[in-house]
């Protein structure tokens, strides 16, 4: 089983209609983090929450809200999608303990808005 | 400006050949610089760089970090196609353990038998 899982994988939405992207993870990490990724332009940074309590906008946050369930659970909505937010949707989580700061990446959700 | 710049964005070569992927930033203060491979969906991890000069190796791949002259290299020597992926650099945000990171646009690897 995967240590940070995203569901769904894929999908289709119409433009104007709400969406939510979920990630669990089993690794016990604190941090988790939102990417998107577009062709030629890396992964950019959406979201990112330090602990259960704690949201952080990244670079390129409008049009997106989270909410982190729990230490496990990191969702990403879009409210009114629009098709420039289609693009690779990736969750990742670290671990601030120690001096390692890798991230783990779930497998992404491709999301097409139509 | 905070970036990091990857070349080439692609690549084409043959099974046996090496290559030297780059990656260079912008910003002095950083806590450490990584490489990921990205073959289908997921970036898995490759190497984290955080002193200069000291190589990283696993197998066939090494990176090195120059803080001197702000890049990083990753070699890959004797080529496979299963290196056929996106190599993507990323380096940390900042100088504190966040665990963001801000990524290259990627090197697009394809190797032919």
């Amino acid at each position: 089983d995967a240590d940070v899982t995203q569901t769904p994988r894929n999908r289709i939405t119409k433009t104007g209609k709400r969406i939510m992207l979920e990630c669990s993870q089993t690794k016990g990490h604190d941090r988790m983090y939102w990417y998107r990724q577009d062709p030629g332009l890396g992964l950019r940074l959406i979201y990112y929450s330090f602990d259960v309590k704690d949201i952080n906008k990244g670079e390129i946050s409008d049009g997106y809200s989270v909410s982190r369930q729990a230490q496990a659970k990191f969702s990403l909505s879009l409210e009114s999608a629009i098709p420039n937010q289609t693009a690779l949707y990736f969750c990742a989580t670290s671990d601030p303990r120690g001096s390692n700061t890798e991230a783990f990446f779930g497998q992404g959700t491709r999301l097409t808005v139509v | 400006e905070d970036k990091v710049v990857q070349s080439p964005l692609s690549l084409v070569v043959h099974e046996g050949d090496t290559v030297t992927l780059n990656c260079s930033y912008e910003v002095t203060n950083f806590r450490s610089l990584l490489w990921y491979k990205q073959e289908k969906k997921a970036p898995t991890f490759l190497f984290m760089l955080t002193s200069s000069g000291i190589e990283k190796k696993s197998g066939r791949l090494s990176s090195i970090l120059d803080k001197k002259e702000l890049f990083s290299i990753l070699n890959i020597t004797a080529t496979q196609t299963g290196d056929s992926a996106v190599y993507l650099c990323a380096r940390n945000h900042g100088s504190s353990n966040t665990g963001k990171l801000i990524f290259g646009q990627g090197t697009t690897l394809q190797v032919k038998p």
